[in-house]
């Protein structure tokens, strides 16, 4: 059973533009919900995350929002740059001891 | 913020032998790390849980007398893949959680090393 589904697999956005990606989980204890960010060749880092006491968390041009009844959760990138280009993966996880349960991934790409 | 440093980042090796890798935490304690295999335009996929003073917890499917694993010191974890073939050419990336952190508790990742099995 796929407990995290990340959608969609790949994204085309032109410079300046929304990205939007989604993760639909089915573990009702996660409890940490993170966004990372792969470049080819590299290690994941992490973007953004948030808890599930809120709704809506923003940095900079990263926002994550959350639907807890929904039990879906996504990554939107305002003003995208060819920068952002990356492999975007969303990772729940239950508990501060808990292990991160990767998405698929996202292969995002800017057109400048 | 806290790095993780891996090494090497690439290796190539002929089938039949055995490669090791390193994890170090270099700012931090970790009691814990863990090792992921990520095969390309894939997902990371956990191999096994490594645990300072004890015997790593292997993930279903992964061989325990494959994939060796040592995390001998606070700072320091080595994943040894043991009679290399080419199916175990891959991409190995480790993580590490501070154990003196408070909160969300956040996985820093290393760099990953890249395996070539000839």
């Amino acid at each position: 059973q796929q407990q995290v589904k990340q959608s969609p697999q790949s994204l085309i956005v032109q410079k300046g533009g929304i990205s939007i990606i989604n993760c639909a989980y089915e573990n009702t204890a996660f409890d940490y919900f993170p966004w990372y960010q792969q470049f080819p060749g590299k290690g994941p880092a992490l973007l953004i995350a948030i808890r599930p006491d809120v709704s809506e968390k923003k940095e900079g041009r990263f926002t994550i929002s959350f639907n807890k009844s929904a039990k879906q959760f996504s990554l939107h990138i305002m003003d995208s740059q060819p920068g952002d280009s990356a492999t975007y993966f969303c990772a729940p996880r239950r508990g501060s001891q808990g292990n991160l349960i990767f998405g698929k991934g996202t292969k995002l790409s800017v057109k400048p | 913020g806290a790095v993780v440093s891996q090494h090497p980042s690439r290796v190539i090796c002929k089938s039949g032998t055995s490669v090791k890798i390193e994890c170090r935490s270099l700012d931090f304690q970790a009691t814990t790390m863990f090792w992921y295999r990520q095969f390309p335009k894939q997902s990371l996929m956990l191999m096994a849980t490594s645990n300072e003073g004890s015997k790593a917890t292997y993930e279903q499917g992964v061989e325990k007398d494959k994939f060796l694993i040592n995390h001998a010191s606070l700072t320091l974890s080595t994943l040894t893949v043991t009679s290399a073939h080419p199916e175990d050419s891959s991409f190995y990336i480790c993580s590490a959680r501070d154990s003196a952190a408070t909160g969300a508790g956040e996985l820093f990742f290393g760099e990953g090393s890249r395996l070539t099995v000839l």
